[in-house]
């Protein structure tokens, strides 16, 4: 069975960091893409950044980009999502995702962590 | 980025009406669009993925199709599980979502 359990998310002040982990297990995790997927309280769902299987190819939503990094360690089975310069608009629940082959197909969510960005 | 438009934002319906949820991108990506359910306080769950192709053990009453810019999900016959939100996302280029359609009991 795939399991995506999500960890690290809480409350931070402004301007501070957190870093996310995602620990996956039930499948082959070194051989699929992934990604984090971030949903603001009562509103929809803004995909975040994305990691290839192996190269460690990334990708980055504008809202994101050069304050979050994302990496994978495939002898952990672990996906993060290292996050610094936070504000409230990143205030969000946060789910990584398992890509269904080699689209941005998300067909496996973690139950998600909340990040709270308030001082 | 594309963008993804849902209509409507919010339907009422009533157990056994069949309901259609659209979604438009705003350029073309070919059959790359996929729809998702989402439940109060629960993630996101892959219901149709390439337009049409039914994921895994989700009921026959989910269906799609469309191709191009323009893409529908339908449910042939609501359940009472099927209260929830629903969301189209393009994974034709980097993955955008459509805002969300929220299912309620009429």
């Amino acid at each position: 069975e795939v399991q995506l359990l999500e960890s690290g998310g809480g409350l931070v002040q402004p301007g501070g960091s957190l870093r996310l982990s995602c620990a996956a297990s039930g499948f082959t995790f070194s051989n699929y893409a992934m990604s984090w997927v971030r949903q603001a309280p009562g509103k929809g769902l803004e995909w975040v950044s994305g990691i290839s299987r192996s190269d460690g190819s990334t990708s980055y939503a504008d809202s994101v980009k050069g304050r979050f990094t994302i990496s994978r360690d495939n002898f952990k089975n672990t996906l993060y999502m290292q996050m610094n310069s936070l504000s409230a608009e990143d205030t969000a629940v946060y789910y990584c995702a398992k890509w269904r082959g080699d689209q941005s197909i998300f067909d496996y969510w973690g139950q998600g962590t909340l990040v709270t960005v308030s001082s | 980025d594309i963008q993804m438009t849902q209509s409507p934002s919010s339907l009422s319906a009533s157990v056994g009406d069949r309901v259609t949820i659209t979604c438009r991108a705003s350029q073309s990506i070919s059959i790359y669009l996929n729809w998702y359910q989402q439940k109060p306080g629960k993630a996101p769950n892959l219901l149709i993925y390439d337009a049409s192709s039914l994921q895994g053990e989700v009921p026959s009453r989910f269906s799609g199709s469309g191709s191009g810019t323009d893409f529908t999900l339908t449910i042939s016959s609501l359940q009472p599980e099927d209260f929830a939100t629903y969301y189209c996302q393009q994974s034709y280029s980097t993955p955008t979502f459509g805002q969300g359609t929220k299912v309620e009991i009429k």
